[in-house]
């Protein structure tokens, strides 16, 4: 079984400044996971994906996430937000046992204040 | 341009009606996903088709139909079975269905019942 787990369903953040957003996951079997980003009556857009490479990840846009497989968290950081970045965002894990079905979490709202 | 077209984008139905929902994709995929998004609850896996003529229930299909006679088509039905249909639907495809693989996403349709 896998879950997901988003902390915070909103997220208000000053243009320029960190973005953080957290995600904890839980698989019976070495994970993916994924960041995908939601605009407003959009469908969904990658952002990055870990597959067992690199534990640091980037993505497009300036976004990176870190794999801790000690803390089972998969978090987004942006290092300056712009405008641009007001979305939704989905944290998704799957396993290689659940071929690609992926169990996404329930989303973060990011609104990014001038 | 390659891409996942879903149609209609908005539907409204009455109660005890069955709708469909298109999805139609030029990518050359073999997996086609459908799911269902809710507020605050992200993506739940209704269907999921890894190859023609071969499909199989997610997490929450029951009141849900699909079929997939074409690789470029994967129809969405929601019967009067299913007790609470208003929600914002997505279809999505992978190159395969193995593990780790980007799934693109159609805009979406949303459904409400009237």
């Amino acid at each position: 079984a896998q879950s997901v787990t988003q902390l915070g369903s909103h997220v208000s953040v000053s243009e320029g400044a960190l973005v953080l957003l957290r995600c904890n996951y839980s698989s019976s079997v070495p994970p993916y996971l994924f960041w995908y980003v939601q605009y407003p009556n959009q469908g969904l857009q990658l952002l990055l994906k870990y597959t067992s490479a690199a534990t640091l990840v980037k993505g497009i846009n300036g976004f990176e996430a870190e794999f801790k497989k000690s803390e089972t968290s998969f978090h987004l950081t942006k290092p300056s937000a712009h405008m641009s970045d007001a979305a939704e965002y989905f944290c998704a894990v799957g396993g290689k046992a659940a071929g690609n079905k992926l169990t996404f979490g329930g989303g973060t709202r990011v609104l990014v204040k001038p | 341009d390659g891409g996942i077209t879903q149609s209609p984008k908005y539907l409204f139905r009455k109660e005890g009606q069955n709708v469909t929902l298109s999805c139609e994709q030029n990518l050359n995929h073999d997996a086609m996903y459908w799911y269902r998004q809710d507020p605050g609850q992200g993506l739940r896996l209704i269907y999921y088709s890894q190859i023609v003529n071969d499909f199989q229930k997610g997490d929450i299909a029951e009141g849900y139909s699909v079929s997939r006679e074409k690789k470029e088509s994967f129809p969405l039905t929601v019967t009067s079975a299913q007790k609470n249909p208003t929600a914002f639907y997505l279809c999505a495809s992978s190159i395969g269905a193995s593990g780790g693989r980007e799934l693109f996403f159609g805009e979406g349709s949303r459904l409400t019942v009237l």
